[in-house]
């Protein structure tokens, strides 16, 4: 079945520098892929998704690379700031009769140093 | 306006009893999903309802239920509870929850823990 798994648990950066947290998945099913964050008490907050005939897309701050030769997607975040630390996860949407179901991945924390 | 609230924020049960939670969406969005969020497991999808109908279901066994209402609000249940239930659920609206959009609003979830 459909997987997605993340490279790292934890992720360290400093303030200022670009971040970079990777995603696997394990098959074709995706229509396409959402990257949410996740800060501690609240839920997943919906950042940007990528449809899987897309290999870039960008939005604020925040860029999403999909290779679908390799199965692999990440999000950039350029100039991370101390409201970036959060916990990242990668879900893919596999389409049903008329709906999705997000499969997630198991979450990158991104800890920003000062 | 609002966002999606989920009722309560925690909750403390005793194995075998059952329970409830309850989730408001966005006005407007008339798909409700649920989501159980453990440290092993992560977010895994439990199910999906629209238009008081489910349409899309997780592998969780049949202690798990749930149902929407006429104004697209949604109760989970979960019956004989166990310890590994404890969990954070959460609930994600959206507007239609089908192809054209797979942006899902999540509420703060509620953090039920078995004892």
């Amino acid at each position: 079945g459909e997987s997605v798994g993340l490279h790292l648990p934890t992720l360290s950066v400093q303030e200022g520098d670009n971040s970079i947290i990777n995603c696997a998945y394990s098959n074709s099913a995706s229509d396409y892929f959402i990257w949410y964050k996740q800060e501690s008490g609240k839920g997943p907050q919906f950042i940007i998704d990528i449809r899987s005939n897309m290999d870039k897309r960008q939005g604020q701050r925040v860029t999403v690379l999909l290779n679908k030769t390799v199965k692999h997607l990440s999000l950039q975040i350029a100039a991370t700031q101390p409201g970036d630390s959060a916990v990242y996860f990668c879900a893919g949407a596999i389409p049903g009769d008329s709906s999705y179901k997000l499969i997630f991945g198991s979450g990158t924390r991104l800890l920003v140093r000062p | 306006k609002a966002g999606v609230t989920q009722t309560p924020r925690y909750l403390i049960k005793t194995r075998g009893q059952q329970v409830t939670l309850s989730c408001s969406p966005i006005s407007g969005h008339r798909s409700v999903s649920w989501y159980q969020q453990t440290p092993g497991q992560g977010l895994q999808f439990l199910f999906e309802y629209f238009s008081e109908t489910q349409r899309n279901k997780g592998n969780f066994p049949g202690r798990f239920s749930g149902r929407q209402f006429s104004n697209s609000r949604s109760e989970m249940n979960v019956s004989t509870l166990e310890l590994g239930d404890s969990a954070l659920y959460l609930c994600a609206s959206s507007l239609v929850g089908g192809r054209s959009t797979g942006e899902a609003f999540f509420g703060q979830g509620t953090r039920l823990t078995v004892v």
